[in-house]
């Protein structure tokens, strides 16, 4: 099984300011099969990058993501209201499907 | 727009079964790998089944293996996960999604006695 290892636990920031995410597996992930997905509190969560840099419909362009093998990166340009949240990475490459322990992006 | 609309959760006792329903549209379930996943209360996300766009592949997470069952009807879109033999752990919100398209709001199931 890939275990996905997030850092850091909470990332405390300000509205405007670049938020890094980070995402390592403990083997090489297949084809770059790795997505990111936000999750805010009492909702689904939102699926933003998947194939490691592709973002979904709809996604702003504030949100990229980086990385291939074992390392991966999800950046946040500059810091909106609504992007306060968890933030989830997950492997679809090989089975089983695992996701990482999460981010949380909070207000400073 | 791609929508994915979840059903069937509720109450249950350990032991018994449930049928999880998710609804596409927008997206034709017969061309995506589909997915179930849950969120037990307060925890992270888990992967629990998925499906191949031909129907022939499926998979399973350890702890579901031999208890729960992915499946698909074509002409109506729609993605099941029936599950049995239902357990307390198993208490979550279920979500069906596509990893390039997107989740449902999910479905609660309750495992208790």
């Amino acid at each position: 099984e890939i275990v996905l290892t997030q850092s850091p636990g909470t990332l405390s920031l300000s509205p405007g300011e670049r938020a890094t995410l980070s995402c390592r597996a403990s083997q090489s992930i297949t084809s770059n099969y790795l997505a990111w997905h936000q999750q805010k509190p009492g909702q689904a969560p939102r699926l933003l990058i998947y194939g490691a840099s592709t973002r979904a419909t709809g996604i702003p362009d504030r949100f990229s993501g980086s990385g291939s093998g074992t390392d991966f990166t999800l950046t946040i340009s500059r810091l909106e209201p609504e992007d306060f949240a968890v933030y989830y990475c997950q492997q679809y490459g090989h089975s089983p499907l695992t996701f990482g322990g999460g981010t949380k992006v909070e207000i400073k | 727009e791609v929508q994915l609309v979840e059903s069937g959760g509720g109450l249950v006792q350990p032991g018994g079964s449930l049928r999880l329903s998710c609804a596409a549209s927008g997206l034709t379930l017969s061309g995506s790998w589909m997915h179930w996943v849950r969120q037990a209360p307060g925890k992270g996300l888990m992967w629990v089944s998925l499906l191949s766009p031909d129907g022939t592949t499926t998979a399973y997470a350890d702890s579901v293996k031999g208890r729960f069952t992915i499946s698909r009807d074509n002409a109506r879109n729609t993605l099941y996960l029936q599950m049995d033999s239902l357990r307390d752990e198993d208490t979550a919100v279920y979500y069906c999604a596509s990893f390039s398209k997107g989740w449902g709001q999910g479905t609660l199931v309750t495992v208790s006695s």
